[in-house]
């Protein structure tokens, strides 16, 4: 079974704060994505990664970077936490379009 | 640009109940679509995927069927369970090979004992 592993359930942190979100997978896979999920928005695409150091901004990238040094793992950095990025974020990786997509648990953050 | 809908919203049923969750997308040029399961709190569970050039998935009691030219997929789920509870999700893969997922909002699902 594939396992995509994030390294927090929930995170408090500041406002101003430089945020680090870990995301790693065992089946390696080439493409790897960051979603927020948020009540009455749903599941946004904030960031891509199709290969290593490679990356494409999603939907949102606003406020986030992202980091791809290893295949097996992708980093979401909030450069400067606001409290308008408190939501639940999910990753997932996947081996091509035609394969299924594979969720982590999430991680709750909390910005105050 | 792809939207992606999900009717109901919301869905309460009694044990026991076949039922039909709804998912329409508004552009036909997808590669795939995907059935999700989502527990409160918790992250995304993958139920089924449908090819573009399939017709229809099964996986136990989980039939999900897609018509692409009518821009429509249903996920049939038979003699429901409590545990059925939570929101089901349904996402397509656009035109792009990247795999980058278009959700729908979701409906969830409530099955009384």
């Amino acid at each position: 079974d594939v396992k995509v592993t994030q390294s927090s359930r929930y995170l408090v942190k500041r406002t101003g704060e430089k945020v680090f979100l870990e995301c790693v997978q065992d089946m390696d896979h080439e493409n790897m994505f960051w979603y927020r999920q948020d009540p009455g928005l749903g599941l946004r695409l904030i960031y891509f990664s199709y290969d290593v150091k490679m990356k494409e901004k999603g939907d949102i990238p606003e406020g986030y970077s992202v980091s791809r040094e290893k295949k097996e793992r992708f980093s979401l950095i909030l450069e400067s936490a606001s409290t308008n990025q408190t939501s639940m974020y999910l990753c997932a990786s996947t081996d091509g379009a035609h394969q299924p997509q594979h969720f982590g648990d999430g991680t709750r953050l909390s910005i105050l | 640009k792809q939207e992606v809908t999900q009717i109901p919203a919301a869905l309460s049923v009694p044990e026991g109940e076949n039922l039909v969750l709804n998912c329409s997308f508004t552009d036909s040029a997808i590669y795939n679509l995907q059935w999700f399961r989502q527990d409160p709190g918790k992250g995304l569970t993958s139920l089924l995927l449908i090819q573009s050039s399939q017709r229809e998935q099964t996986s136990g009691r989980l039939n999900a069927s897609l018509d692409k030219s009518s821009g429509r997929s249903t996920l049939y789920i038979a003699a429901s369970q409590p545990g059925d509870s939570a929101t089901y999700l349904c996402a397509v893969v656009g035109s792009s090979n990247t795999g980058k997922l278009i959700f729908g909002q979701g409906t969830t699902l409530q099955v009384k004992p």
